[in-house]
Order: C-alpha cells, then sequence, then structure tokens
C-alpha cells in the first residue's frame, strides 16, 4: 500500500526565503505526483502537476521536482511571501483511481 | 467558471438521520470521486466514479453510499450518520485518470454529527 511522509510537518521562515518542501513515497509505480495548496478551513488548491515521465514542472515561483526510482518530490519556493501561508499537501496518483495524501507541511512566512 | 461545487459547506445532524451531500462539477470530467480529511490521519479516500454509472470503494466506504446517475453530479449519502463521521469531506473531479490528468477539488462541507 501506498504511503506518502512530508517533512517537515510545520516551517516557519521569515519574508524573502527560498525554501524546500520534501515528500517521500514508498511505491514508485506512480502515474503522477500532484501539489496542493490548503488554506485554513478551505479546499484544496491544485499548484502543480508532475506526471510520472517527467523531472519537474515550474509555475511562477514554484518549481516541483520528482525523483520516481528514490522515491522522492520537493517543492521548491522561490522568495517567499506572507501569503504563501499555507498546508502544502502532496498526492500521488498511484492508479486510475486513487490519489494518496501525505499529511502535509505547515508553512508560515513572516514579514 | 470552471469549477467543483458543494452542498451543504457546513451541516450539523444528529444521529441516524439520513443526509445527502451535493456534488457537481462543470467541466465534463468523467472522473469523481469523495475524500475525507481528519487531523491526524490526512485526506483519505471514500469513493469514486470512473463515469455515469460505474462507482467503486476507495479506502474508507464504510458507512457511506454514491451514486453517479449524471455525468456533473456525484453525491454523498450518509444513510445513518454517527459522530465518527464528524469531518471535513471533499469532492474532486478530473477530465479523465491517469499520468496527464489533475484533480480539481471542491470548497469542503464540515460536517458534524451528534
Amino acid at each position: 500500500k501506498q504511503e506518502v511522509t512530508q517533512i517537515p510537518a510545520a516551517l516557519s521562515v521569515p519574508e524573502g526565503e527560498n525554501l524546500v518542501l520534501n515528500c517521500s513515497f514508498t511505491d514508485s509505480a506512480i502515474y503522477n505526483l500532484q501539489w496542493f495548496r490548503q488554506d485554513p478551513g478551505k479546499g484544496l488548491t491544485s499548484l502543480l502537476l508532475i506526471q510520472s515521465s517527467q523531472r519537474e514542472q515550474t509555475s511562477g515561483r514554484l518549481n516541483a521536482s520528482l525523483d520516481k526510482s528514490s522515491g522522492r518530490s520537493t517543492l521548491y519556493i522561490a522568495a517567499s511571501q506572507p501569503g504563501d501561508s499555507a498546508t502544502y499537501l502532496c498526492a500521488v496518483g498511484s492508479g486510475y483511481s486513487t490519489l494518496t495524501f501525505g499529511k502535509g507541511t505547515m508553512l508560515l512566512v513572516s514579514p | 467558471e470552471a469549477q467543483v461545487t458543494q452542498n451543504p459547506r457546513y451541516l450539523i445532524t444528529v444521529t441516524g438521520k439520513k443526509l445527502t451531500v451535493t456534488c457537481s462539477q462543470n467541466m465534463n470530467h468523467e472522473y469523481m470521486s469523495w475524500y475525507r480529511q481528519d487531523p491526524g490521519l490526512g485526506l483519505r479516500q471514500i469513493y469514486y466514479s470512473m463515469n455515469v454509472e460505474v462507482t467503486d470503494k476507495g479506502d474508507v466506504p464504510e458507512g457511506y453510499k454514491v451514486s453517479r446517475k449524471e455525468k456533473r453530479n456525484f453525491p454523498l449519502i450518509l444513510e445513518s450518520p454517527s459522530p465518527n463521521q464528524t469531518s471535513l469531506y471533499f469532492c474532486a473531479s478530473s477530465l479523465g485518470t491517469g499520468r496527464a490528468y489533475e484533480q480539481y477539488f471542491g470548497p469542503g462541507t464540515r460536517l458534524t454529527v451528534t
């Protein structure tokens, strides 16, 4: 059964710092990996989708990488801003039906 | 605007009183699913549907029912809710399944069963 782990569970940084969020998964037979953002009490906003054949995806200040063989993905956030404060969730698509989620990294960016 | 909508957004009910949470998407997506989110447990899939009249169980289906009579709608039914079904529920949809398909999530329904 696929298991997804996100480290760290919480992270606090000053505004302007570059930061990396980590995601690891146990079964490398994946279809894709998706990073989401969740604001308190709100829904999930898709940030980036990496297909299993891809190594990375970029959107603005966000860059996500995927190393399928080692079971790892990272989300890099450049020049962090207070508006980036949220919980970031990594989800692995392992088949036609299932996204397996990590428990998230809670990010706080202070002004 | 392309979106997944859920209703109601908040619901407080009592044990045993049947309820339905609706989910609708306007993107002509084939695939839809339901998740619940609980502190310390993360998001877990309840049911999914590959297309009209095609549904299957996810990781935590006990106590829930679903139906997919129309492509755009995928209601979640709790026939006899219990307090352990108190949770935050999300509906999601995608154009298809597999590598290239991104899942889109609704805003969530916070359910409390007393």
